[in-house]
């Protein structure tokens, strides 16, 4: 079946820190694949997607490319800032279902300034 | 525009009662999905809708769980006889599958616990 494995946290970064959360999947065919936010008290929110191999999401500063050789989706950022800290889920979408979601377990990040 | 709505947002209930949940989606969305989550857990699906059909459902739906949309706009999801174990955040989301945006949009949840 689809499986999402994400990077465990909690993760912790100073302001201005790289990060780096790392997304493998398993699934047949080809996915699509995103990553959400969640921050304190708000509903998910889609943060960027990729549909196809080798292609870049990126939104806000964050960035993450489909790896199929890989089967990855890691996301990054340059530079984090303090409103950053959320929980990040990685998650695909198999190709030709109803377009359920299968999610990773989350990374929850905090950026102390 | 208001997004997907749910209600309540939080409901604590004794064990074997019934509880009832509603989820608004984005209104001219015709897809609409229910997800659970549990604490330090993504969200796991549970069921979809295309219009009024209801589609699709997980395993994880058991007999005591009934979903609804019937007239393709506003869902409910019912728990019977509630157990300790579905505690748990309980997620709505909404897509078109027409055009190129058809990424899900998600409510704020509602929260149950069963005491």
């Amino acid at each position: 079946g689809n499986s999402v494995t994400q990077m465990e946290g909690p993760v912790t970064l100073s302001e201005e820190a790289f990060l780096t959360i790392n997304c493998t999947y398993t699934a047949t065919g080809y996915p699509s694949l995103f990553w959400y936010v969640q921050y304190p008290g708000e509903g998910l929110q889609l943060l960027l997607k990729a549909t196809k191999a080798d292609d870049k999401g990126s939104n806000k500063g964050f960035e993450a490319t489909y790896r199929k050789e890989t089967t990855s989706f890691h996301l990054e950022k340059g530079s984090v800032q303090v409103s950053d800290s959320a929980v990040y889920f990685c998650a695909l979408i198999k190709a030709g279902s109803a377009r359920q979601l299968t999610f990773g377990s989350g990374t929850q990040l905090t950026v102390l300034p | 525009d208001t997004g997907v709505s749910q209600d309540p947002r939080h409901k604590i209930t004794k064990r074997g009662q019934n509880v009832t949940f509603r989820c608004d989606p984005i209104s001219e969305h015709n897809r609409l999905y229910w997800y659970r989550q549990t604490l330090g857990q993504g969200p796991e699906f549970l069921t979809y809708f295309q219009n009024e059909a209801q589609l699709e459902k997980s395993r994880l739906l058991s007999d005591r769980f009934s979903a609804e949309r019937p007239k393709g706009s506003f869902s409910t999801l019912e728990i019977q006889r509630t157990e300790q174990g579905d505690s748990a955040m309980y997620l709505c989301a909404s897509s078109s599958s027409q055009g190129k945006g058809t990424e899900a949009f998600f409510g704020q949840g509602t929260r149950l616990t069963v005491v």
